[in-house]
């Protein structure tokens, strides 16, 4: 069965300093999307793509979180500089398209430490 | 987003049935019920979902009520594998379609 990977799966680092996560989504699934959990919360979406394009970004810190999906396929998600509240775990998610009836299928996610 | 209303937590027995309740006053026609599960260090995984009629897969029914107000994710024969934590999620139709995750219910099963 075909699943989201994501990399790294343990990210330790200090604050200020840059950090970046990627994720390649099922073969085939245009839309992909990148959430952060804070421990003991529900997920909470960051960023959508359709294909290359952002469809929503209106949760991402802008001055410091950026996206892309360059080729429409492979994502990554970067963060300069890191912030302590930072720590959580980053998910990635993706789904055959914008239909409200397709499931979103998730990766096994990246647990950030921020120091 | 139309919000959505879960207890904290439940608890069942392994083998028994579980119904997993949401509240959803405000939902609209356009609005999809789905639902999802986060196995403990695990990204959330899809269980099922629906508009108007009751479904049923593999994993799970979901049963609607007739206003659409309510709704009721059933397992029918809990294992320790379904302790999770159960999220009720309403999808618009109409919208960018984003799931906008709740606390959701924390489902502990018994041996």
């Amino acid at each position: 069965e075909a699943e989201v990977a994501q990399s790294p799966r343990y990210k330790i680092t200090e604050k200020s300093q840059a950090v970046a996560f990627w994720c390649d989504p099922i073969s085939g699934h245009a839309t992909l999307y990148w959430y952060r959990q804070i421990l003991g919360q529900g997920p909470e979406l960051l960023v959508q793509f359709q294909d290359e394009s952002v469809v929503d970004d209106s949760q991402l810190p802008k001055d410091r979180f950026s996206a892309e999906r360059l080729k429409g396929v492979d994502s990554t998600l970067k963060i300069q500089p890191a912030e302590l509240g930072d720590s959580a775990m980053y998910l990635c998610a993706s789904s055959r398209g914008l239909a409200p009836s397709y499931e979103q299928y998730f990766g096994p996610g990246t647990r950030l430490t921020v120091t | 987003d139309a919000k959505t209303t879960q207890p904290n937590s439940m608890e069942s027995n392994e083998e028994e049935p579980v119904h997993l309740p949401c509240n959803h006053s405000t939902i609209s026609g356009t609005d999809y019920i789905h639902w999802y599960r986060q196995l403990p260090s695990q990204g959330p995984e899809y269980v099922i979902h629906g508009l108007t009629s009751n479904v049923n897969n593999r994993m799970a029914s979901l049963a609607i009520a007739e206003d659409r107000k309510s709704s009721t994710l059933i397992l029918h024969r809990a294992t320790l594998r379904d302790a999770a934590v159960y999220y009720c999620i309403l999808r618009d139709g109409l919208g960018a379609q984003k799931l906008v995750f709740g606390q959701g219910t924390r489902l502990t099963i018994n041996p």
